[in-house]
């Protein structure tokens, strides 16, 4: 009954590869986002996405590649992984107004060698 | 284990003691604040918020302060226990747009 999940939680490629990682949400919330998280532990947006639509893009390279097939998922696609891409991943609903609340999964280490 | 993040300001507290974990804030149109708090290999999680309408709000243990003439917030913890270790984040709502603060790690102290 988890509330965010996200898949895989450990993910080590090497660099130039593609990999996706997946992330779904049980609570009926409309907005599902993506953020990189560094190892100083600094959390940016990446992506959000509204009901399976794009609502924001931050500046972030055409490798990667958001996917919303229905509003409980949201996947995230990565193409040609650079060594910078190395962090820690999180997938993250929010319920609508007037709260904004974030649910976050339990994130997903990316390693790129 | 985890890579520490060596340029997270840390505050170290005694167990039992109060903690006080500050924030400055960016916008001062941001209308509604948000403290979360991460553990070690998990995600963050939701704490506790407030409107820029209050200037305080309680919960069970945590108080959130705001002040918007310093575009200040702060989250006081009461009798801080061993599980309250973590990274805590502020989150400020502008533009439609929630961002992240860099993060406090609480480590406390038997």
């Amino acid at each position: 009954d988890t509330a965010v999940s996200q898949t895989p939680k450990y993910l080590v490629t090497q660099m130039g590869n593609d990999k996706s990682i997946k992330c779904e949400q049980n609570l009926g919330h409309d907005t599902m986002y993506w953020y990189k998280q560094d190892s100083k532990k600094f959390l940016k947006i990446m992506f959000s996405y509204n009901n399976k639509e794009l609502i924001i893009n931050e500046t972030v390279p055409n490798r990667f590649s958001p996917k919303s097939p229905d509003k409980a998922h949201l996947n995230l696609h990565i193409n040609s992984l650079e060594l910078g891409d190395s962090a820690v991943y999180f997938c993250a609903s929010k319920a609508g107004v007037p709260t904004d609340t974030q649910y976050f999964g339990p994130g997903t280490r990316l390693t790129v060698l | 284990g985890e890579s520490v993040g060596l340029h997270l300001p840390t505050l170290s507290v005694q167990e039992g003691d109060n903690s006080i974990i500050n924030c400055a804030y960016s916008n001062s149109a941001s209308d509604y604040f948000i403290w979360y708090k991460q553990e070690s290999g998990k995600g963050p999680q939701f704490i506790i918020d407030i409107r820029s309408n209050m200037d305080k709000r309680q919960g069970q243990r945590v108080t959130v302060l705001l002040n918007k003439t310093v575009k200040h917030l702060s989250l006081q913890i009461a009798a801080t226990q061993p599980g309250d270790s973590a990274v805590y984040f502020c989150a400020e709502r502008s533009a439609s747009k929630i961002i992240f603060g860099s993060g406090t790690r609480l480590s406390i102290r038997p």
